[in-house]
């Protein structure tokens, strides 16, 4: 079983729609949840870290779930610049200095 | 400017030929980490370290070497390269494990 699972999309929405991603990862131990974006073919930046209260930033919100084991992140009204692939990332349990990346949820955002 | 950089940005190799790519950092932080990106896979970590002369194994370091004789800068080394090595490779760096900044990237093309 994969470390961190998402679903790669892709999800294709309006501009102006709400979409959410959902990200789950195996080992109930785990201390630190981020999401990250990428472009197509650069790197990836830093979106959100992921507190166990939740956390906001503008049109992004971040979710923890620990009983499920799940993290989540929904944009509220898309913008065409939000188009990329959102990567979800686990440290792990036995070694926090050590992480793992899901495959990424692609999102298209469209006129 | 704050940043990671890696070099070369595109390299086309041979089976068994000997290479590294270098990562350098300018933002004095501890932690180091090389990641390999693969269609379908997602980011897998190769190496990482905590600091000058500490390394230790990600999840796929089988054919990497790495070293770490300065803060600022972390090789990856591949002895003897093959085709499976063929990849998109990042550098990060980052205070302890927190948020990570990433190089931009590496395109390895092993023949």
């Amino acid at each position: 079983r994969k470390e961190v699972e998402q679903d790669p999309g892709p999800f294709n929405v309006p501009e102006g729609a709400t979409v959410a991603f959902n990200c789950t990862y195996s080992n109930s131990a785990s201390q630190s949840f981020f999401w990250y974006r990428q472009d197509c073919r650069k790197e990836p930046k830093l979106l959100m870290s992921v507190y166990s209260s939740g956390n906001e930033d503008g049109r992004f919100t971040a979710q923890l779930n620990r009983a499920s084991q799940y993290i989540s992140l929904l944009i509220r009204d898309s913008k065409l610049s939000d188009s990329a692939t959102y990567l979800c990332v686990v440290n792990s349990a036995r070694n926090f200095n050590k992480f793992y990346f899901g495959s990424g949820t692609k999102l298209n955002v469209k006129p | 400017e704050a940043q990671v950089t890696q070099n070369p940005r595109y390299l086309i190799t041979v089976t068994g030929k000997k290479l590294t790519v270098t990562c350098s950092q300018n933002m004095n932080h501890e932690y180091m980490s090389w990641y390999r990106q693969d269609p379908g896979l997602g980011l897998r970590q190769i190496y990482y370290s905590m600091n000058v002369e500490v390394t230790d194994k990600g999840d796929v370091p089988e054919g990497y070497k790495v070293s770490r004789k300065e803060k600022r800068n972390f090789p990856l080394i591949l002895e003897s390269p093959s085709p499976n090595q063929t990849s998109l490779y990042f550098c990060a760096s980052s205070y302890g494990g927190e948020t990570q900044y990433f190089g931009p990237g590496t395109r390895l093309l092993v023949l």
